[in-house]
Formats: structure tokens, sequence, C-alpha cells
């Protein structure tokens, strides 16, 4: 069955550093997004992205977050200038045309001390 | 805007028997899909079952089913025949079905099993 990937597993960060979380969604998707879930609180929508742009954003996605598409197979998300706060699950996720497949990676658990 | 609520935090049942988890929503789109995710210890997110809201029929998927009260905004989850791999975070979820099509979620219900 087809998966979406996402590396690092889990990462650990200094305050103030750069990170970049990566995803691999499923090769004839169309339609990506990162969420994010802070330990013991609800899954949140940070962003959505299609056809190379981003379709919406949340109030948390400022500007310190980026998506790209690099290349025909990545989708990233960078956070520039990490903050205790941003310590959490995040987890991409993409889908063909309609809703069938929406599928989520196994997640990226950021620390950041 | 679209909410959902998981109004219990915590449940907990006997290995073999049901349980039923509970879940209500908001929204103002006709059309949207329910759906609940299950999410154990590794925190990789499962889906569970998916609910159309244009199907009057509930979901099934083996021990699992839903009780959709569209109606009353109200989406459960019940799980029949327990078992202690059922053990784990459930999330419900409502998702528009317009283009961008993102995933609205409660704050999520935490099942035990007992043996």
């Amino acid at each position: 069955e087809p998966e979406v990937t996402q590396t690092p597993s889990h990462q650990v960060t200094q305050m103030g550093q750069e990170v970049i979380l990566r995803c691999v969604p499923i090769s004839n998707h169309l339609y990506f997004y990162w969420y994010r879930q802070i330990l013991g609180q609800k899954v949140e929508f940070l962003v959505s992205f299609y056809n190379n742009e981003i379709s919406e954003k949340s109030e948390i996605f400022d500007d310190q977050f980026s998506v790209e598409r690099p290349d025909g197979s990545n989708f990233t998300l960078k956070i520039r200038s990490t903050k205790l706060e941003d310590s959490a699950m995040y987890f991409c996720a993409s889908r063909g045309q309609g809703i069938d497949g929406y599928t989520f990676g196994s997640g990226t658990r950021l620390t950041v001390v | 805007a679209q909410t959902v609520t998981q109004s219990q935090p915590e449940m907990s049942v006997q290995e073999a028997e049901t349980v039923t988890l509970s879940c209500t929503y908001d929204t103002s789109e006709s059309d949207y899909y329910l759906f609940w995710y299950k999410q154990p210890p590794s925190r990789q997110m499962i889906l569970v079952i998916r609910q159309e809201a244009y199907k009057q029929q509930n979901a099934t998927e083996n021990r699992f089913s839903v009780n959709f009260q569209k109606a009353a905004k109200s989406f459960s989850l019940k799980i029949s025949d327990s078992q202690l791999g059922d053990a784990a975070m459930y999330f419900c979820a409502c998702l528009n079905a317009g283009n961008n099509r993102k995933l609205i979620w409660g704050l999520g219900t935490s099942l035990a099993v007992n043996p």
C-alpha cells in the first residue's frame, strides 16, 4: 500500500536554530498538508499546498514557517528560528483529487531545547 | 468555523466488551466527511473509519462501527469485542468537501483496555 514517508522520525534542535522536516507524499497525489500536535493537545492544521503554492494556512503558520516542494517528490516544512513552543509532533499528509487516499505519514517528533 | 468536540478525555473497557466513544461536531458545510483516527503510543495516525455526510447508512469496519446522527451532529464510535491492541488515543475529525479539505480535530479520547 502506498505510504507517506517522513524524515527524520525524531529531531532535537537548539532554540533559534532552523529545522527542515521532510515528507515524501504518495507519488500521484496533488494536495499536501502539514499538521501539528503539541503533546497532550489536539491536532492542528498548519498549511495546505496545491499546484506549487500555499492554498490555505492557519494562524499558527507565521513568517517563521515555510513550505516548499523543491522537486517532484519531496514536500518540506521549514521553521526558521525554532522556539520551545514549536516542540510537537508534525504530520505530513497527502491526497489525490478526492477524499480517498487521504494519507498521513508517521510523523516527526520535534524537540526544541 | 468548524468545531469538533470529544467530551470524554478518558474511557476504559474490559477486554471483549463493547465501548462507545462520543463526538459532536459543528459545521456550516452541507457536504463533509467525518473520521475516527487511532493514535497508539507510537503516535502514528491510523484511520479507523470514515463516514460521508450524504450517506444515511452508518459506516462499519469489522469491529468498528459508527452511529451517525446528522441532525444532532453526533458521530460516535463503537468498538465491539475490545482487544488489548485497541488501547490508544482516538480522535474524531471533520473534513469539509471544499477544495482545501483540511481536517478539524477533536481533543481526543484516551481508551484503556483492561485484561
